[in-house]
């Protein structure tokens, strides 16, 4: 079975501050992985989408790494913001097609 | 503006009730997707099409009744049989092309009264 951790559950920082996101995954034989941002109530949103053949991928603050063969994926978020403050979640995507999500991050930044 | 469309936002289903939740896309995606997802968890897969006329179950089916009739559409049901049926229910898309991004909907609450 497909499962994916996120490391930490929660995190509160204040303003300014670098972040690391940590998503980890046991089946290495991924095609993809995404990271997407979830405001309270609301959908999700793909922030960044690595393809397997790919080391890094970067929008803006954000980079995201991939290691494939250890099956880790990491979120670096620069100088952050107040309205950083969403779930951050980390899913791979496998050759079916499925997606298989980490139960996500919490991030607080806070003035 | 393209995007997925659904309705209600907030749903009550009294015991022994089927209820419909329904997804529209105009951003002419072959694959559709249903996930569910309970307070601190991450999301899970119940039913997904890939085609028109198709769809596979995914982890959690159980309960769950879907149908594609057409491109844009793919209404879940949730039935009685569905005995913890509260949760938040999200329906994304995407292209069946590699490595496209997946798109989602803002959600259905439904809660049983």
């Amino acid at each position: 079975k497909q499962e994916v951790t996120q490391i930490p559950a929660a995190l509160s920082v204040p303003e300014g501050e670098n972040l690391v996101l940590n998503c980890s995954f046991t089946d290495s034989a991924i095609y993809n992985l995404q990271w997407f941002r979830q405001d309270p109530g609301k959908g999700l949103t793909s922030l960044l989408l690595i393809q397997s053949s790919q080391r890094e991928q970067t929008s803006g603050r954000l980079n995201a790494s991939l290691d494939k063969s250890s099956g880790r994926s990491t979120l670096y978020i620069a100088a952050s913001q107040p309205g950083d403050s969403a779930t951050y979640l980390c899913a791979p995507q496998y050759r079916d097609g499925k997606l298989t999500f980490g139960q996500g991050t919490i991030l607080t930044v806070h003035p | 503006d393209g995007g997925i469309t659904q309705s209600p936002k907030y749903l009550f289903r009294k015991e022994g009730q089927n209820v419909t939740l329904s997804c529209e896309q105009n951003l002419n995606h072959d694959a559709m997707y249903w996930y569910r997802q309970d307070p601190g968890q991450g999301l899970r897969l119940i039913y997904y099409s890939q085609i028109v006329n198709d769809f596979q179950k995914g982890d959690i089916a159980e309960g769950y009744s879907v149908s594609r009739e057409k491109k844009e559409s793919f209404p879940l049901t949730v039935t009685s049989a569905q005995k913890n049926p509260t949760a938040f229910y999200l329906c994304a898309s995407n292209d069946r092309a590699p490595n496209e991004k997946l798109f989602f909907g803002s959600g259905t609450q439904l809660s049983v009264l």
